[in-house]
């Protein structure tokens, strides 16, 4: 049963601050990394992917990897009211099954 | 991204009956599909994987004779609730890749609110 741990929540932080997210898993030989982003009453939208250890950036958001500590991180800088929400962290593993985190929820005060 | 399209939105029906949602890769052909279930304030609970051509697999203490998966296509995946009840009301995700490969994301349906009354 592969586990997938995260902060909890919710966070909250001023608008144009960082808003930072921790995802710890149990399965060490999961392959794949997602954070998804889930509006209320909405089916979860990716955000960013994730599959090699180190740092990855799209635009306002940076992933970070660490396999050997088995964490995946993710930043929210220049937070927006409109990042508002619930995020996932979600482990694929070699099954191909997706394990999803409890969700972090996210208010970013205007 | 690909698309994945979900249908119905919403539905709600009356308890003993049964209700059919589908899940339709638009632009990709999905040989396997997942569907999911999310109930108020928890994360996504996967249920089973679809696999065309094949029976669905079922994860631990989901009812095979209840929650009804179909996979007839590589483009279609219906999951049917018999004889539902108060307690299925939830909503319902699917979810399909593009690509076999361990390196390609998962792509959400819109969900399905689903009320029992």
């Amino acid at each position: 049963q592969k586990e997938v741990e995260q902060n909890s929540g919710p966070l909250s932080v001023p608008e144009g601050a960082i808003a930072s997210l921790n995802c710890t898993y149990s399965d060490r030989g999961s392959q794949s990394f997602f954070w998804y982003r889930q509006y209320s009453g909405k089916s979860p939208e990716l955000i960013m992917s994730i599959y090699s250890n180190g740092d990855k950036e799209d635009g306002r958001f940076t992933a970070q990897l660490n396999k050997a500590s088995q964490y995946v991180s993710l930043l929210i800088r220049d937070s927006q009211p409109s990042d508002s929400a619930t995020y996932l962290c979600a482990v694929r593993g070699n099954d191909y099954k997706l394990s999803f985190g409890a969700g972090t929820t996210v208010t970013v005060r205007a | 991204g690909a698309v994945v399209s979900q249908h119905p939105s919403w539905v709600i029906c009356k308890s003993g009956t049964s209700v059919k949602i589908e899940c339709r890769s638009l632009d990709f052909q999905a040989t396997t599909m997942f569907w999911y279930r999310q109930f108020p304030k928890q994360s996504l609970m996967l249920m089973a994987t679809s696999n065309e051509g094949s029976k669905a697999t079922y994860e631990q203490g989901v009812e095979k004779d209840k929650f009804l998966i179909n996979h007839a296509s590589l483009t279609l995946s219906t999951l049917t609730v018999t004889s539902a009840h108060p307690e299925d009301s939830s909503f319902y995700i699917c979810s399909a890749r593009d690509s076999p490969s361990w390196n390609t994301e998962a792509f959400f349906g819109q969900g399905t609110r689903l009320t029992v009354v």
